[in-house]
């Protein structure tokens, strides 16, 4: 069974700083990994995803993430945060044949 | 491309009336849709999935009955919440699965929001 997990439900950063959201994913065949955005009562934006091609993943809004098997790890940064990045953060799991399992999400607060 | 709606956005409804939802593909066939269930402050959680023209899989502890699930053609879904309490208010969030996808990819709506008084 394949699962996620991200290390921290709310994360806090200042305006400028590097965004740093973790997320961990336990899966027993090669795993596809997302990363979703969600502000509040809206649905979830897909912020970039990893589909076996190049390691290192680009997304939209200056966001990137790397996928380290030896580490299991799939973490989403962003080198400088700006306020309209405040909202709900989901790292998403899935594999051939199975449905999407998600973390349980971090909160990213950015202080001015 | 890629796009999903859902309607209405926000619904808010008497104890004991029943709600639809619906889930539309708009630029794409999708031979499978999903209904999530997502709490305040909680990440999303599977009720079912559907497979065009077939009956929904719900998943364990989603009670079937009371979430009635259609997924009449290739482009829309519904979910309707029959005889709905106020602890069936949430936020209600479907996606889809596109024909042919490589990756079981799912491209989600922006969601409904249902509030039972």
């Amino acid at each position: 069974a394949q699962s996620v997990t991200q290390l921290g439900s709310h994360v806090s950063v200042s305006e400028g700083a590097l965004v740093l959201l973790r997320c961990n994913y336990s899966s027993s065949v090669p795993p596809y990994l997302f990363w979703y955005v969600q502000y509040p009562n809206q649905g979830l934006q897909l912020l970039l995803k990893y589909t076996s091609a190049a390691t290192l993943v680009k997304g939209i809004n200056g966001f990137e993430a790397e996928f380290k098997k030896s580490e299991t790890s799939f973490h989403l940064t962003k080198p400088s945060a700006h306020m309209s990045d405040a909202a709900e953060y989901f790292c998403a799991v899935i594999t051939y044949g199975q449905n999407f399992v998600f973390g349980p999400g971090t909160r990213l607060s950015v202080l001015p | 491309g890629a796009v999903v709606s859902q309607h209405p956005s926000r619904v808010i409804c008497k104890s004991g009336t029943s709600v639809k939802i619906e889930c539309r593909s708009l630029d794409f066939q999708a031979t499978t849709m999903f209904w999530y269930r997502q709490f305040p402050k909680k990440s999303l959680m599977l009720m079912a999935t559907s497979n065009e023209g077939s009956k929904a899989t719900y998943e364990q502890g989603v009670e079937k009955d009371k979430f009635l699930i259609n997924h009449a053609s290739l482009t829309l879904s519904t979910l309707t919440v029959t005889s709905a309490h106020p602890e069936d208010s949430s936020f209600y969030i479907c996606s889809a699965r596109a024909r042919g996808s490589t990756y079981n990819e799912q491209f989600f709506g922006p969601g409904t929001r249902l509030t039972v008084l």
